[in-house]
């Protein structure tokens, strides 16, 4: 099956820095997402970006499906950017398969 | 739209006890699933169903069964409880464009003693 990797697994920042996550995958995927889960286990949909790049505010993704990884990139991090950040792909019938997650934490 | 909605928030059973974990979703998709999270992991597939009547297995469905008779419910059952149950689950939806991802309900937190 297809194989999902995070990194890095934690990261610690200071409010106002710049952090890149990354989201390496094994396979050819047709959905690839980006959740935020907060400090009360909430999943937030943060992108559905199986290619190209989209932006949101302070959160931009990039996919580059034929290299198989995809960047979260978020600039001048709030304490309310805690949590832990999953990248998640699929394949037939929409069903994902979840990496491991980074954990970031950002102190004020 | 109240979303994906699912009952109870948090459970407490004992081993070899059988629940009904309830997911309602009000955006007539086709596609739902259901997934575990395990602490300090990321979430894994139990069930999935493509449409009302259509139900299959996903990655760790042993322990659990589902059935699908509307479009709207994706009721989850746990028969003979488990420790190794213990977990938080969380019911998905996606519309079958497969352009817009899947929407996810606030979870069931389930503690088998």
């Amino acid at each position: 099956g297809i194989q999902v990797e995070q990194s890095p697994p934690d990261l610690i920042l200071q409010e106002g820095a710049n952090s890149t996550l990354r989201c390496n995958f094994s396979d050819s995927v047709n959905n690839l997402q980006w959740f935020h889960q907060n400090p009360w286990g909430q999943l937030i949909n943060l992108f559905y970006i199986p290619s190209g790049t989209k932006q949101n505010g302070r959160l931009s993704a990039t996919t580059v499906a034929t290299e198989r990884y995809s960047l979260l990139y978020i600039s001048s991090s709030q304490t309310t950017d805690s949590g832990v950040y999953f990248c998640a792909v699929g394949g037939g019938a929409q069903k994902l398969v979840f990496g491991q997650g980074t954990r970031l934490t950002i102190n004020p | 739209n109240a979303g994906v909605t699912q009952t109870p928030k948090f459970r407490i059973l004992k081993i070899g006890q059988s629940m009904t974990l309830q997911c309602t979703q009000d955006m007539n998709h086709n596609y739902m699933y259901w997934y575990r999270q395990d602490p300090g992991m990321g979430l894994k597939l139990i069930y999935y169903s493509v449409g009302a009547g259509i139900t299959d297995k996903g990655e760790v469905p042993n322990g659990y069964n589902v059935s699908r008779s509307t479009t709207e419910d994706f009721p989850l059952r746990l028969e003979l409880a488990a420790p190794s149950q213990t977990s938080v689950y969380f019911c998905a939806s996606s519309p079958n464009s497969g352009r817009a991802g899947q929407f996810f309900g606030p979870g069931t937190r389930l503690t088998v003693l």
